[in-house]
């Protein structure tokens, strides 16, 4: 079993619709949960990020984590063609220095017109 | 905001030569630096970490005499693929660390070995 499990999609929703995310995970050490979008061809760009239990909001996006049942997501409000991407989620265990980060499989979206 | 550089973006390269890889944070002092592999519709796969001035820590099946890192300064960390073969064709992401910065990604290098 993964430490970090992601629905690979590809999730295609309407312009408009709200995208909903999820990754499950199993260490329960993990302390710091992040979301990244990546472009075809590109590296990852950092979405949101958050260190505890419950909802994080900036602009269209919501981060959810729930600790007690190691479930994080992340809602897309008003969805965009441009938001048509693959979407990591990515956790550590925070402090140390060199602390990796180990990501999920990653989630295909695409939004259409 | 916090900005990795990484070159080349895009190489060829003929079988059995070397290509090195650079990624630098250009605002910061990366504490420590990350090198993934990434191969089509698949996520990020760690390959080894370095810290500054210190030998990099190579994850379970990289092969260290292959991917040479070298991590010079804090703001300059090198990837070198060895003897490169039609396997190592990949696309290459370094991400650089720092207490302030969280993890910045570079845009990554797509290594096409014939």
């Amino acid at each position: 079993q993964k430490e970090v499990e992601q629905d690979p999609g590809p999730l295609s929703v309407p312009e408009g619709a709200i995208v909903s995310l999820n990754c499950t995970y199993s260490n329960s050490a993990f302390q710091y949960f992040m979301w990244y979008r990546q472009y075809s061809r590109k590296g990852p760009e950092l979405l949101m990020y958050t260190y505890s239990s419950g909802n994080k909001e900036d602009g269209r996006f919501t981060a959810q984590v729930d600790k007690s049942s190691k479930y994080i997501s992340l809602f897309i409000r008003d969805s965009q063609p441009s938001d048509s991407a693959t979407y990591l989620c990515a956790m550590s265990v925070i402090k140390a220095a060199g602390n990796k980060l180990t990501f999920g499989g990653g989630t295909r979206v695409l939004v259409k017109p | 905001g916090a900005v990795v550089s990484q070159h080349p973006s895009w190489v060829i390269c003929k079988s059995g030569t070397s290509v090195k890889i650079e990624c630098r944070s250009l605002d910061f002092q990366a504490t420590t630096m990350f090198w993934y592999r990434q191969f089509p519709k698949q996520s990020l796969m760690l390959m080894a970490t370095s810290n500054e001035g210190s030998k990099a820590t190579y994850e379970q099946g990289v092969e260290k005499d292959k991917f040479l890192i070298n991590h010079a300064s804090l703001t300059l960390s090198t990837l070198t693929v060895t003897s490169a073969h039609p396997e190592d064709s990949s696309f290459y992401i370094c991400s650089a660390r720092s207490e302030g910065h969280g993890y910045t990604f570079g845009s990554g290098t797509r290594l096409t070995v014939v």
